[in-house]
């Protein structure tokens, strides 16, 4: 496709479940991010990939939340033993390029919206 | 701590009017400064990008300003239309940090006909 895509698009679970979120990026871009918005919230940076690697992991909340990265394309948000306060909207982005000293526009994902009963 | 602030947090204007959303930033050292659209139930949308040696952008009747010195920064809507009805996100990036974006709580703004 031609934009980021994520799946599920809603993902509804009892307390104590753990989830796995997907991403799949824009083809060639070699940054992935991961934010968190809950309702009503501003956008919380969680983690991003350069590639493969994750330089950054101070945003993920709790040692619950893991993330990786394959073959520098799709990543998947892990969290594990979901507790109440983890239902948000998880969103990813892709750029070319890290943005940091580049003017990369980052292109978001429609979000996985996670609710946890 | 580096910190991204925006005002107002709501705002309502007619149809047709102009307005301006601000943005303070204690980010350092600064890389880059972005404004998003995020429309309810969408993921945001970029607006504009600015480095330090830029001083305005625009993206159609949406104009951007930097003023690196002050670490202010503003967002211009010229004539709205009904569908600039959105959340608008002031994001900063430091440098050396590479990839972490530091957001704004965004302003709100909602365009009456």
């Amino acid at each position: 496709g031609a934009g980021v895509s994520q799946s599920p698009s809603n993902k509804v679970t009892e307390k104590g479940k753990d989830v796995e979120l997907r991403c799949d990026p824009i083809s060639g871009h070699t940054a992935l991010y991961w934010y968190r918005q809950s309702l009503g919230q501003g956008l919380e940076f969680l983690i991003y990939f350069q590639g493969n690697s994750a330089p950054d992991k101070s945003g993920l909340p709790s040692d619950r939340f893991s993330a990786e990265r394959t073959g520098g394309s799709v990543s998947t948000l892990t969290i594990q033993r979901t507790q109440q306060e983890d239902s948000a909207v998880y969103l990813c982005a892709s750029s070319l390029r890290i943005t940091s000293g580049t003017t990369d526009t980052q292109y978001f994902g429609p979000g996985t919206r996670l609710t946890v009963l | 701590k580096n910190q991204v602030e925006q005002s107002p947090q709501s705002l309502i204007i007619l149809e047709g009017k102009n307005c301006t959303l601000q943005c303070n930033y204690t980010v350092s050292p600064f890389s880059n400064l972005r404004w998003y659209k995020q429309d309810t139930g969408r993921g945001p949308v970029s607006l504009t990008i600015m480095t330090f040696s830029e001083n305005t952008k625009s993206n159609g009747r949406y104009t951007a300003t930097l003023d690196a010195d002050t670490k202010q920064s503003s967002l211009h809507i010229t004539a709205s239309q009904l569908s600039d009805s959105a959340s608008y996100i002031c994001v900063v990036s430091a440098y050396g940090n590479t990839g972490k974006l530091i957001f704004g709580q965004g302003t709100t703004l909602q365009v009456k006909p």
